[in-house]
């Protein structure tokens, strides 16, 4: 089955880059998603990609997409105290169905 | 345009009870998916609706049903609860002919 990963923590300066990497093992993957969770709340979705491009800006936020090495990476640029939340990794499965598969989060702490 | 409503918020339920949550997904949408998000298991995909019709299903057990109706609304029920049905419900929607979900507030179960 598929398996998402992401490292638990990062804390970076506020007004520094947030990068936050993710791994994904279905090879078959058509949409990649960001989401974001703040404490007491849902998930917001904060951008996708396509598994055939290799690069997403979006404002403040680039994504990457490495699908050679399964790789996918989310840069914050300019990190304010506000984007402080966990950040899901998550990749739609087999084509014909919906269900996304989520990583286990990282939590992203910016530093005043 | 309004996002993803559930109710209720917050629902405090005893072990052997049942319990019934609701969702209204955004206008227009007619997909709506049931997510589970405990703090050992991370996210999970419950089951996936569209026209009032069960599209795909989660690894759960048969305690754990939905429906939708005719208007999209979505209600999921958990039967016989458990301890370890406590959690965040997430209920998402997603626009026709478009891969991204976008989530509610959540439900959050309590199971004493």
């Amino acid at each position: 089955g598929e398996d998402v990963e992401q490292s638990l923590f990062l804390s970076v300066r506020e007004g520094d880059s947030s990068v936050i990497n993710c791994t994904y093992t279905d090879s078959s993957s058509t949409y990649l998603y960001w989401y974001k969770q703040e404490p007491g709340a849902g998930l917001q979705l904060l951008t996708y990609i396509f598994s055939n491009m290799d690069m997403k800006q979006d404002q403040r936020l680039t994504v990457l997409l490495n699908k050679k090495d399964k790789h996918l990476s989310l840069r914050i640029a300019d990190t304010q105290t506000g984007d402080s939340a966990i950040y899901f990794c998550a990749e739609r499965g087999v084509a014909g169905a919906n269900n996304l598969f989520f990583g286990t989060g990282t939590r992203l702490t910016v530093i005043p | 345009k309004a996002g993803v409503t559930q109710t209720p918020r917050y629902l405090i339920k005893t072990r052997g009870q049942q319990v019934t949550l609701s969702c209204s997904p955004i206008s227009g949408h007619r997909s709506v998916s049931w997510y589970q998000q405990t703090p050992g298991q991370g996210l999970q995909f419950l089951f996936e609706y569209f026209s009032e019709t069960q599209r795909n299903k989660g690894n759960f057990p048969g305690r754990f049903s939905g429906r939708q109706f005719s208007n999209s609304r979505s209600e999921m029920n958990v039967s016989t609860l458990e301890l370890g049905d406590s959690a965040l419900y997430l209920c998402a929607s997603r626009p026709p002919s478009a891969y991204e979900q976008y989530f509610g507030p959540g439900t959050r179960l309590t199971v004493t």
